[in-house]
């Protein structure tokens, strides 16, 4: 069963970097499928973040591609999220999931439980 | 704003039927394949349909999904309470700002 955990600050300073880990257990990133990061603003929709594969490929939100960095670690068996310059408006539950990305198809499944990220000084 | 368009809310009673719609363009929906995702209050996201109308291993065959043009629908029948939930679409936009897209979400309430 595979099961996803996002972890880190829960508060982060405007203007700093937003950095976040989703580790993955009883399923290896390097066998394939690609893996995204979604968020939820409080009481809002979900916006994709972006999304790697293991090889280090890379589909970003164009909205938030300048302040988006998604990287993977293979020997973790686990992919992180940088997004930098943050404000107000990024704060979010922040979601990992395990994405199917394939020519005109996408989905994310499993998800992640999620973790508030506040930004505020 | 998001790029699909989804009712804000739709309510039904118990053991009725219930379709939520999710209206997009030629860029997303109409030549890419839609998902469909129930989120119960406070827990995160859960894959209903893949694939426009697939439904993933333990979804019971009550959630059904279909497409047509640039629109899609997801169908609930025999609601339960314990389907209100929060419903969202999904899609790849293949436009300039290819990616990933949601609808905005619809909220679901039994009655």
């Amino acid at each position: 069963q595979v099961q996803l955990q996002e972890s880190g600050p829960g508060l982060v300073k405007p203007s700093e970097t937003l950095s976040l880990t989703c580790a993955v257990s009883g399923y290896s990133i390097s066998s394939g499928y690609y893996w995204g990061w979604i968020r939820q603003p409080p009481g809002k929709g979900l916006e994709w973040i972006g999304s790697i594969y293991h090889s280090g490929s890379t589909y970003y939100n164009p909205s938030l591609k300048s302040r988006v960095t998604i990287s993977v670690d293979t020997s973790k068996n686990q992919f992180s999220l940088k997004l930098s310059s943050v404000t107000a408006a990024d704060t979010a539950v922040y979601y990992c999931a395990r994405t199917m990305v394939r020519g005109v198809r996408v989905w994310f499944d499993p998800w992640g439980q999620g973790t508030l990220v506040t930004v505020s000084s | 704003q998001s790029v699909l368009t989804q009712p804000p809310s739709v309510s039904a009673a118990p053991g009725q039927k219930v379709t939520i719609s999710c209206s997009g363009s030629s860029s997303n929906i109409g030549n890419n394949y839609v998902s469909w995702y129930q989120q119960l209050p406070g827990t995160a996201p859960k894959l209903l349909i893949y694939d426009n109308n697939k439904r993933p291993s333990g979804i019971p065959d009550r959630f059904s999904g279909s497409k047509s043009g640039t629109s899609a629908t997801l169908g609930i029948t025999g609601l339960q309470t314990g389907d209100e939930a929060d419903y969202y679409c999904g899609t790849w936009d293949s436009s300039l700002s290819a990616g990933a897209v949601f609808g905005g979400g619809t909220q679901l309430t039994v009655l």
